[in-house]
């Protein structure tokens, strides 16, 4: 099956350790896209990928880190510089930058 | 930024009734895609639209790409208790050169 997987789908650190989260498809698309959900709030975007070994800052970067080194994985990296990283982080991906993305299933990350 | 009005923020319904929601901006865009968001899952594409006036079905939810090209509209009839979730407007602005702007959501609560 195509798709978007992600995990895992909760995760527990203590507060001051960096985390890594895993974001793989197999949709064979160029564009990949890591966003954050709080409760209540919309999808803020933190980094996008448009190709392989290129990716770009989105509206909240500080405190995350990426790397693109393969199609089909994009993992997200939440350092110890992000100051509230308590939420439900989202990967997605897309054909193309302009246009319509796919999501996978979601990480909840708990830093206690 | 682009950005887009998602309305209502939230509704309560009884199981049966029928719901509407909408987004606008002020600028145009060229495509407009509704998702669903479920507890603790990632967002769903239901309907994506791609031309004004176009009015697209998918089951008991209608969608439809306002003619200004300004806004859209979902309807969901004879809502059921499933149908509960967030549910986000998405857009592609014109031009062709701006990635996915997203609604802040509006959060479906069906009473049985």
């Amino acid at each position: 099956d195509g798709g978007i997987t992600q995990s895992p789908k909760y995760l527990f650190r203590k507060e001051g350790q960096n985390v890594t989260l895993s974001c793989e498809q197999n949709l064979n698309h160029d564009a990949m896209y890591w966003y954050r959900q709080d409760p209540g709030q919309g999808l803020r975007l933190i980094y996008y990928s448009q190709i392989v070994n290129d990716f770009q800052k989105g509206d909240i970067a500080e405190g995350y880190s990426v790397s693109r080194e393969k199609k089909e994985s994009f993992p997200l990296t939440v350092t110890s510089a992000q100051k509230n990283p308590t939420a439900f982080y989202l990967c997605a991906s897309s054909s193309g930058l302009y246009t319509e993305a796919f999501f996978g299933q979601g990480t909840r990350l708990t830093v206690v | 930024g682009q950005q887009l009005n998602q309305s209502p923020q939230s509704m309560f319904i009884q199981e049966g009734e029928d719901v509407s929601m909408n987004c606008t901006s002020s600028s145009i865009f060229n495509t407009w895609l509704w998702y669903k968001q479920e507890p603790g899952e990632g967002p769903v594409l239901l309907i994506a639209l791609y031309k004004a006036g176009e009015l697209t079905s998918n089951g008991r939810l209608t969608a439809q790409f306002g003619i200004t090209r300004k806004d859209s509209f979902l309807n969901i009839s004879a809502s059921i208790p499933s149908d509960v979730g967030i549910y986000f407007c998405a857009g592609l602005p014109r031009g062709g050169s701006e990635k996915l702007v997203f609604g802040k959501g509006t959060k479906l609560t069906v009473n049985p």
